[in-house]
C-alpha cells in the first residue's frame, strides 16, 4: 500500500507570491490534516479535512487555506507569502476523523514539502 | 489550555536505555502519542497510550503515563544508533471533534558508540 505522498518536495518562492501544495492520502483514508513545522514554533496544526469539509482549524491567518477533493486528495494554499512562511509543511491522513477508536484515527504522515520564501 | 513540553536533547551510549520525558497541561487529553522524525523525513508513529492506561509496552518501547502529574515518558531499551532522531510527544484533545494533535517541542536523541 502506498504511503502519503506530497508534491512538490521542495519549493522556492518570493515574498508576495502564492503557493499550492498537494497531498495524496493513503488509499481508503478520508481524513487529511496539515501541519506546519518550523524551528521556532515547532509543529503546529493548520487544518483538517474530512469528506471534503473542513473539520478543524488551527490559529493561522486567512492567507492559509485548503480544500479536499472527492477522491480525498487535499491541497493547501498560502497567498501573499511572507518570509516567516518558510517551513516544512506536513500532511497526515487517517481512516476517519475523531471517532474514539485509536486505530481509525491513527495519522500517517507524508515526507513533507519544504517551502523556502525569499 | 494545550501546552506540551519536552527537554531538547538527550545523549546516550549504544546499548543503554533512553528515557524521553514529556509534560502536558490539558487534563482532557484522550490519547497520547510518540512520534519519531529522522532527518529529511516526515513523522513516524511509534506508539500511543490511552489516557486511562498507566503503561504500555511494545517490544523495545515502554510508555509510562502519570495522569495526576500530566507526565508521559518513552523508554527505549537497548538503544541503537538507528534510534538517533527527534522524538515528539503529542496529545489529542477532543474539543469540537477532529484529529488535531498538539505536539511537544521535540527531543533530539543522539546515540553514541
Amino acid at each position: 500500500k502506498a504511503g502519503v505522498t506530497q508534491t512538490p518536495r521542495y519549493l522556492i518562492k518570493t515574498r508576495g507570491q502564492q503557493v499550492t501544495l498537494s497531498c495524496s492520502p493513503i488509499s481508503g483514508h478520508r481524513s487529511v490534516s496539515w501541519y506546519q513545522q518550523t524551528p521556532g514554533q515547532g509543529l503546529q496544526f493548520l487544518f483538517e479535512y474530512f469528506s471534503e469539509t473542513q473539520r478543524n482549524k488551527g490559529n493561522f491567518p486567512g492567507r492559509f487555506s485548503g480544500r479536499q477533493f472527492s477522491n480525498s486528495r487535499s491541497e493547501m494554499n498560502v497567498s501573499t507569502l511572507e518570509l516567516g512562511d518558510s517551513a516544512l509543511y506536513l500532511c497526515a491522513s487517517s481512516l476517519a476523523t475523531w471517532s474514539g477508536r485509536a486505530e481509525l484515527n491513527e495519522q500517517f504522515f507524508g515526507p513533507g514539502t519544504r517551502l523556502t520564501v525569499l | 489550555g494545550e501546552d506540551v513540553e519536552q527537554s531538547l536533547f538527550l545523549s546516550v551510549r549504544e546499548g543503554d536505555s533512553s528515557v524521553i520525558n514529556c509534560t502536558y497541561t490539558d487534563s482532557s487529553s484522550t490519547y497520547l502519542y510518540w512520534y519519531k522524525q529522522e532527518p529529511g523525513a516526515g513523522l513516524q508513529l511509534l506508539t500511543y497510550i490511552f489516557s486511562n492506561m498507566d503503561m504500555k509496552q511494545d517490544q523495545r518501547l515502554t510508555v509510562l503515563l502519570n495522569k495526576k502529574d500530566k507526565h508521559l515518558s518513552l523508554r527505549i531499551a537497548d538503544t541503537q544508533t538507528g534510534d538517533s532522531a527527534i522524538y515528539f510527544c503529542a496529545e489529542k484533545v477532543v474539543t469540537g471533534g477532529g484529529n488535531k494533535l498538539t505536539f511537544g517541542t521535540g527531543t533530539q536523541l543522539k546515540v553514541e558508540l
